[in-house]
């Protein structure tokens, strides 16, 4: 199977550790999205990538949220001192470009106790 | 604010029959809108799409339509099958994103249950 993938599924984790998702794109697509999705809501945009460059960022992304492409392939989304609000699920998806359908990922579930 | 409203978190359908699922928009600069199907702990998978220069889009047992004027689309599933029982969600594009799908505005999403 070769869509996007993403690790780990599930994280919990205390409120004020740093964690860190990884997700692996389907190998022909140039660029990259990151979106959260809370409970009885829909998934929200964070931020995407065309290759390594980050291109778009959501106000949803605190200082606190970072994320890296670095060689255009896998991305990965850090998400330094935890806070409750945080617990979402974390989606990635790809798409090979412009006007392309997106693909998503199965999500990284996150919990902050 | 809302600017992608899914109005009803739930649908119940008999197989064999049309689902209906409705979703209402705000925002005039939207130029495609997107309908996605969600299955428990799976990502979102592509369903159908229109743009905002059409009125109907059909794939099979999906057609999409949109009324600008009522800022209103829906899609229709015909027939409805149990294998069909997921959350939809509805999503729009502004204009001028450089041609990106990526930053989509998602709804909240209807739950759709076609009972056998």
């Amino acid at each position: 199977d070769t869509g996007v993938s993403q690790d780990p599924r599930h994280k919990i984790t205390k409120r004020g550790q740093n964690v860190t998702f990884r997700c692996d794109p389907i190998s022909e697509h140039n660029r990259l999205y990151w979106y959260r999705q809370t409970l009885g809501q829909g998934p929200e945009f964070l931020t995407y990538f065309q290759n390594e460059a980050q291109l778009e960022k959501s106000r949803l992304l605190s200082d606190r949220f970072s994320a890296e492409r670095p060689k255009g392939s896998f991305s990965t989304l850090e998400i330094q001192r935890t806070e409750q609000g945080d617990s979402a699920m974390y989606l990635c998806a790809s798409n090979p470009g412009p006007n392309e359908k997106l693909f998503f990922g199965s999500g990284t579930q996150l919990s902050v106790l | 604010d809302q600017q992608v409203k899914q109005n009803s978190p739930s649908l119940s359908v008999q197989e064999g029959r049309i689902s209906i699922l409705n979703c209402d928009y705000t925002n005039s600069m939207f130029d495609y809108f997107l309908w996605y199907k969600k299955y428990p702990a799976e990502g979102p998978t592509f369903l159908i799409s229109i743009s905002s220069i059409k009125d109907k889009n059909e794939d099979g047992r999906f057609t999409v339509f949109l009324n600008k004027s009522a800022k209103h689309l829906s899609l229709h599933i015909v027939p409805s099958q149990p294998g069909d029982s997921a959350v939809y969600f509805c999503a729009a594009r502004v204009s001028g994103y450089g041609g990106s799908q990526g930053n989509l505005i998602f709804g909240k999403g209807t739950k759709l249950s076609v009972k056998p």
